[in-house]
């Protein structure tokens, strides 16, 4: 089976514009996270979508937002970039067969950089 | 919030020997869900063992074995027999009991050498 898989892979931008990351989950997952993890560091909580609805969301500013579609496919939105999004962006899906605990499987992930 | 420590940023080991990664967590919840991620220079993340913080018993993948202690708060990681292809970062992440989010810690770099 096909794990999680991101596009683009890599992704220049300069500060201003806007950014579109997306992100297929297992076959069979209905749950999707992003993270992002700036070079050097721990992966940081972005949001987590469940069955089209948001479920969580990290400690970052109004300019990131997302969407989860009916084939639990996700999409995650960056406006006005700054200097200080370049990361690594992942995303993970899990199953949430029981909404706890569920272990994440992570995709490869796709550098952004803001130039 | 839950905060996950890992205070050895680099370690090495020669190849066939063992070696023991550290972690630390603060939480007020009494169930919940501890994880060791993989992250080699491909970067891709990879799981490489879980643990429920209401199962006693330790937790064991082949290689890989935790040492959970509960009451310290403290979840470490013990690889035996490294191989040159566990080379790579590990993170230490906590999982809280909705199941919504992952907490890391900051990352330990381990380098096996031949």
């Amino acid at each position: 089976d096909a794990g999680v898989t991101q596009s683009p892979t890599h992704l220049i931008k300069t500060r201003g514009q806007q950014v579109t990351l997306r992100c297929s989950p297992i076959s069979g997952h209905k749950s999707v996270s992003w993270y992002q993890q700036v070079l050097g560091q721990g992966p940081q909580f972005i949001f987590q979508y469940y069955e089209k609805e948001e479920r969580g969301r990290g400690n970052f500013p109004d300019r990131f937002s997302a969407r989860q579609f009916p084939n639990y496919s996700s999409e995650l939105n960056v406006n006005a970039l700054l200097l200080g999004d370049s990361a690594l962006y992942l995303c993970a899906s899990s199953s949430r067969t029981s909404g706890v605990g569920d272990t994440q499987y992570f995709g490869p992930g796709t550098r952004l950089t803001v130039l | 919030a839950q905060t996950v420590t890992q205070s050895q940023p680099e370690m090495s080991v020669q190849e066939a020997e063992t070696v023991t990664l550290s972690c630390t967590y603060d939480t007020s919840e009494s169930n919940y869900y501890l994880f060791w991620y993989k992250q080699p220079p491909s970067r891709q993340m990879i799981l490489v063992i879980r643990q429920e913080a209401y199962k006693q018993q330790n937790a064991t993948e082949n290689r890989f074995s935790v040492n959970f202690q509960k009451a310290a708060k403290s979840f470490s990681l013990k690889i035996s027999d490294s191989q040159l292809g566990d080379t790579a970062m590990y993170f230490c992440a906590f999982g809280d009991n909705a199941g919504n989010m992952l907490t890391f810690g900051g990352g330990t770099r381990l380098m096996v050498k031949p």
